[in-house]
């Protein structure tokens, strides 16, 4: 069974500018999440998505951040215009829909640097 | 959710059992203990979870107190790969949210 993937790994660019992650999920997970991982601390939750609807996007700095989601499939993060405190790990997980359980599966995340 | 603390660093010798402590004082009675490990440049992998009774699997046990305040996490012989971050969090059990904390840094040394 293939893990979650995610696109890119890497992504460099200078502050202003915008950027795009693309996450693709596993098979048949209904559930998917984005979160931030600054350095040294753990994750942070920005959105949660139930097939194609958002249903937890308190911690998303809606100014300039925005996901979507359009398929219930695989989804894409966006910042626009990214700022230097950006820079951080983005992750995305997935899980199957309903009740039992926060096993969640992650990517291995895409590490973003703003100069 | 309640709160979780872990020491924030330990070290384990290479073929040992690693014993790694979470407090959770506040623990409500439909909340389980989940942990999660993140090894360097990797996305956080589950490993165990548990409500109140002891759980086992192929990488490690879980035993929960009788008052469900604090959990131990046991690698029975560790080695150099179990090197990593390893979360304990609480969930609700109708929850659809984890909320890491700073983990316990964990160096397995040959």
């Amino acid at each position: 069974e293939a893990g979650v993937v995610q696109s890119p790994r890497y992504k460099i660019i200078e502050k202003k500018q915008p950027v795009a992650f693309w996450c693709n999920p596993i098979s048949g997970h209904n559930t998917l999440y984005w979160y931030r991982q600054n350095l040294g601390q753990g994750p942070e939750l920005l959105i949660r998505y139930e097939n194609e609807e958002a249903v937890d996007d308190s911690q998303l700095p809606k100014d300039r951040f925005s996901a979507e989601r359009l398929k219930g499939v695989d989804s894409t993060l966006k910042i626009q215009p990214a700022e230097l405190g950006d820079s951080a790990v983005y992750l995305c997980a997935s899980k199957k829909q309903g009740p039992g359980g926060e096993t969640q599966y992650f990517g291995p995340g895409t590490r973003l640097l703003v100069l | 959710d309640a709160k979780t603390t872990q020491p924030p660093s330990m070290d384990c010798a290479e073929g040992r059992a690693a014993n790694l402590p979470c407090n959770h004082s506040t623990i409500s009675g439909n909340e389980y203990v989940y942990w999660y490990r993140q090894i360097h440049s990797q996305g956080p992998q589950y490993i165990i979870h548990g409500l109140k009774n002891n759980e086992t699997n192929e990488m490690a046990s879980l035993i929960i107190t009788e008052d469900r305040k604090s959990s131990t996490l046991i690698l029975p012989h560790a080695t150099l790969r179990d090197t990593a971050v390893y979360y304990c969090i609480v969930v609700k059990a109708a929850g659809n949210k984890l909320t890491f904390g700073g983990g316990t840094r964990v160096l397995v040394k040959p």
